[in-house]
């Protein structure tokens, strides 16, 4: 099984329709990461956890929230989604403990808006 | 925050050959730069990284070198394969671990 599990990882959805992407972890790490995936534009932060009670907005937070449900859940809301939110979504997760250091990412959402 | 360019957005190699890719890094002083390889369907995953105190890392056919005077660093892969073909992307952190500026990626395909 996958260390950090992304569900679903398919969606295709319609403009307004509020959606969430889950991401679960088996790898014991404090931190998780969202971040979202565009042709030509790389790896950009949605919105990072350092531990439960914390949640940070990244580079491009904005028609997206987030909830730390627990250390090994981090799950990634669009209220009201939109054709520009189309991407290819990754949630990452790093061990704090070692300090700044790698990151394990998911498989990926890929979510549709039409 | 960091602007991290990189180049070039694809690269075609011939198996055997060396593969380069160069990454830039603005004003900043992020003294933490891994290298990710994103296989088709999959998430990336490091393939090596380097910190600000040392020039170069390598590890087997791959090799980073960093120009801190310069604000580059670049991947090197030697005698390619077919199994290198992905995508690459260069990243740069400040060290605090909240956030990792990420190139906008390199497509390498390695002809047989």
């Amino acid at each position: 099984d996958a260390d950090v599990t992304q569900t679903p990882r398919n969606r295709i959805t319609k403009t307004g329709k509020r959606i969430m992407l889950e991401c679960s972890q088996t790898k014991g790490h404090d931190r998780m990461y969202w971040y979202r995936q565009d042709p030509g534009l790389g790896l950009r932060l949605i919105y990072y956890s350092f531990d439960v009670k914390d949640i940070n907005k990244g580079e491009i937070s904005d028609g997206y929230s987030v909830s730390r449900q627990a250390q090994a859940k981090f799950s990634l809301s669009l209220e009201s989604a939109i054709p520009n939110q189309t991407a290819l979504y990754f949630c990452a997760t790093s061990d704090g403990a070692r300090g700044v250091g790698e990151l394990f990412f998911g498989e990926g959402s890929r979510l549709t808006v039409l | 925050g960091e602007n991290v360019e990189q180049h070039p957005s694809t690269l075609s190699v011939q198996e055997g050959d060396s593969a380069v890719i160069k990454c830039t890094y603005s004003d900043s002083a992020p003294n933490y730069f891994p290298w990710y390889k994103q296989e088709l369907g999959k998430g990336p995953q490091l393939i090596i990284d380097i910190r600000s105190n040392v020039g170069e890392k390598k590890d087997q056919r791959i090799a980073v070198t960093l120009n801190k005077t310069a604000k580059h660093f670049s991947l090197h892969i030697t005698e390619t394969q077919p199994e290198d073909s992905a995508v690459y992307f260069c990243a740069a952190s400040m060290g605090t671990g909240n956030q990792f500026y990420f190139g906008t990626g390199t497509s390498l395909t390695v002809i047989p």
